[in-house]
């Protein structure tokens, strides 16, 4: 049971926008920034959005984050066959005294 | 260029210990907390624990409180994780990552496996 509730999957077709929510609480994204992760079968998760919605260097524009309160949004524009990952969010907990994690989110480019 | 490298995964028996090291480069190791990140297969993401630049501070999991031990040697750019006590759920890929709130680097990964 993940503290940061994702949907378990999501799709779209080439070229398409697709959202990807995150929904947490005041203990975690209410009041810390939010990452969001991309991982290929097999490899180790890379960071594509930080501080709710800053781009690391590479990471093409057509990937978006916001926030708003305790939820979160991904989202990726002009969708790519390429694109096609596991999606994790994360933040801050608070509570926990240490970073929490969505359940992630299957993304599939039809 | 930030480079984590994991070593000193493998197959364990349930009870048993398993140390594992990750080495640092690219980045001044002794500026930033570490932590360890586990991912069990076909899972999501679990926060193992953290240790403070100077080692003062560590942080875990309750899932892992009292049977592992984060370290690091800041001489060495190196980070350890001792796992003692382990069971059939500690089974995942460990990364070791920068930071200790949701990272911006990561190892790749290396696999545990807790099995009879």
């Amino acid at each position: 049971q993940s503290v940061l509730t994702q949907p378990p999957s999501a799709s779209g077709t080439p070229g398409q926008t697709v959202t990807i929510s995150c929904s947490g609480s005041s203990s975690n994204i209410g009041s810390n920034a939010l990452n969001w992760y991309q991982q290929f079968p097999g490899t180790a998760p890379k960071l594509v959005i930080y501080n709710d919605a800053r781009r690391p260097s590479g990471v093409p524009d057509r990937f978006s984050g916001s926030k708003s309160g305790t939820s979160a949004s991904l989202a990726i524009s002009g969708l790519r066959s390429e694109d096609e990952a596991d999606y994790y969010c994360a933040a801050w907990d608070d509570i926990v005294s240490g970073p929490v994690f969505g359940g992630g989110t299957k993304l599939t480019v039809l | 260029q930030v480079h984590l490298v994991e070593s000193g995964g493998g197959v364990v028996r349930p009870g048993g210990s398993l140390r594992l090291s990750c080495a640092a480069s690219g980045f001044t190791f002794s500026d930033y907390y570490m932590s360890w990140i586990r991912q069990a297969p076909g899972k999501g993401l679990e926060w193992v624990g953290y240790i403070s630049k100077s080692s003062a501070s560590k942080s875990y999991a309750d899932s892992v409180k009292g049977r592992f031990t984060l370290s690091r040697d800041n001489a060495d750019n190196s980070l350890y994780l001792q796992m003692d006590n382990l069971s059939v759920a500690d089974t995942a890929i460990y990364y070791c990552t920068r930071g200790s709130g949701p990272p911006d680097y990561w190892g790749q990964g290396t696999l545990v496996a807790v099995s009879s």
